[in-house]
């Protein structure tokens, strides 16, 4: 079945680095946009980051803007979302999910279960 | 920045009653409107997407309306398994952004 799993979540000091990943499957990977979304804890979802199906296009959310990155790895089916110069803002649940419909992006189906990152300061 | 604002903020309501959940829009939108169901400690799920258009597997007492700026979601007949918060999400433009959430709770 469809499926997205993150990981490289944890805990890290304010200031330093973190790189997630997202490994899919059950899908064409190539085929689809992929965007990060994260959740503070106790908050609401917050988008951060999409990714066109080949990589050329990037958008990011005004919050993360020249501290994140986030890039694939087609034949690896994999997602990435560097984080540089962490602060205790970005605390959060990250999500992986995938643009619902290949051709359209915008809505989101399916998420991976998440995964948490925690900035100590 | 598009702002999404959803009302109520938490909502209580009974089994078998018919709930109805507001968004707004800072500025039109035209129907690029989704909705998606969080359950406790759960990834999002989506419901509806372009306003109205029902994803396949969910329950056909969930449905979407509205366009430009007002939008609304609609449970028929509420269920236990509907307890969970509701969030809207626009995709007429970069960034992508959510309401803040409706709090579902069953009396």
């Amino acid at each position: 079945q469809v499926q997205l799993v993150e990981s490289g979540g944890g805990v890290v000091q304010a200031g330093r680095s973190l790189r997630l990943s997202c490994v899919a499957s059950g899908f064409t990977f190539s085929s689809y946009g992929i965007n990060w979304v994260r959740q503070a804890p106790g908050k609401g979802l917050e988008w951060v980051a999409d990714i066109s199906y080949d990589g050329s296009n990037q958008h990011y959310a005004d919050s993360v803007k020249g501290r994140f990155t986030i890039s694939r790895d087609n034949p690896k089916k994999t997602l990435y979302l560097q984080m540089n110069s962490l602060s205790a803002e970005d605390t959060a649940v990250y999500y992986c999910t995938r643009d619902s419909i290949a051709v359209r992006p915008g809505w989101f189906d399916p998420w991976g279960q998440g995964t948490l990152v925690s900035v100590s300061s | 920045d598009i702002q999404m604002t959803q009302s109520p903020s938490t909502l209580s309501a009974s089994v078998g009653d018919r709930v109805t959940i507001t968004c707004r829009a800072s500025q039109s939108i035209s129907s690029w409107l989704a909705w998606y169901q969080q359950k406790p400690g759960k990834a999002p799920n989506l419901l509806i997407y372009d306003a109205s258009t029902l994803e396949s597997g969910v329950p056909s007492r969930f449905s979407g309306s509205g366009s430009e700026t007002e939008f609304t979601l609609t449970i028929s007949s509420l269920q236990p398994d509907d307890l969970a918060t509701y969030y809207c999400q626009q995709y007429n433009s970069y960034p992508y952004t959510f309401g803040q959430g409706t709090k579902l709770e069953i009396k």
